[in-house]
């Protein structure tokens, strides 16, 4: 099973300061057809998560340009800018190169 | 308006078995494949399986593999998890989610297993 390991396990933010999540895959998520398969969700307090990020970098639809993806092979990183009380939550990242697929432990994000 | 809807959970004893319901709308179902995704309370979120679009292959996590099965039916817009051998620990919320990037999800239904 591909291992996804997140840092740090908590980040607490200034509202309009940004925050930078890290996500480190034990195999390389690159598929042979050229995508890498690596997303990042959102699931704020009491909530279903919700997609933010697909393919490294590209935004969701409806997601705010406050979030951007980026990295290649086995590391990825989220930053958020401008954090806004909104972006409270845990913050997941998911490979989805091959079954099982599998989750990072998930990055908490507090606001100062 | 993507909606999906899940239905069926409850509190069974172990050893019980149980059948969760999604119910997807303002989308064409038959196009996508279908997961399944469950949070224990207080943890992280875990992948237990998928469904192609045609019901032609079909994936299970380790945790889940011979005890869970899941289905779908097109013509009502429906895709299930049949839910076998209940364990304490499959006590969780379950998530069905919505194609290759998990764009849409479900509000979740509650699995309480306990004596």
């Amino acid at each position: 099973d591909i291992m996804m390991t997140q840092s740090p396990l908590s980040v607490a933010v200034t509202p309009g300061e940004s925050a930078s999540i890290s996500c480190r895959s034990s195999k390389s998520l690159l598929h042979s057809n050229g995508i890498t398969y690596l997303s990042w969700y959102l699931q704020r307090p009491e909530k279903s998560p919700q997609l933010l990020i697909y393919q490294i970098s590209n935004l969701a639809s409806g997601v705010s340009d406050r979030f951007s993806g980026s990295g290649s092979g086995t590391d990825f990183t989220l930053k958020i800018s401008k954090v806004e009380t909104e972006d409270v939550g845990i913050y997941y990242c998911v490979q989805f190169l091959e079954v099982p697929l599998t989750f990072g432990s998930g990055t908490k994000l507090e606001i100062k | 308006e993507v909606q999906l809807v899940e239905s069926g959970g409850g509190l069974v004893k172990p050893g019980s078995s149980l059948k969760l319901s999604c119910v997807a709308s303002g989308f064409t179902f038959s196009s996508y494949g279908m997961h399944w995704i469950r949070q224990a309370p207080k943890k992280g979120l875990e992948w237990i399986a998928l469904i192609y679009y045609d019901s032609s292959n079909k994936y299970y996590a380790d945790s889940v593999k011979g005890r869970f099965t899941i289905s779908r039916d097109n013509s009502k817009n429906t895709l299930y998890l049949e839910m076998n051998s209940l364990r304490s620990e499959d006590t969780a919320m379950y998530y069905c989610a919505k194609g290759t990037n998990w764009d849409y999800w479900g509000q979740g239904v509650m699995v309480t297993v306990s004596s």
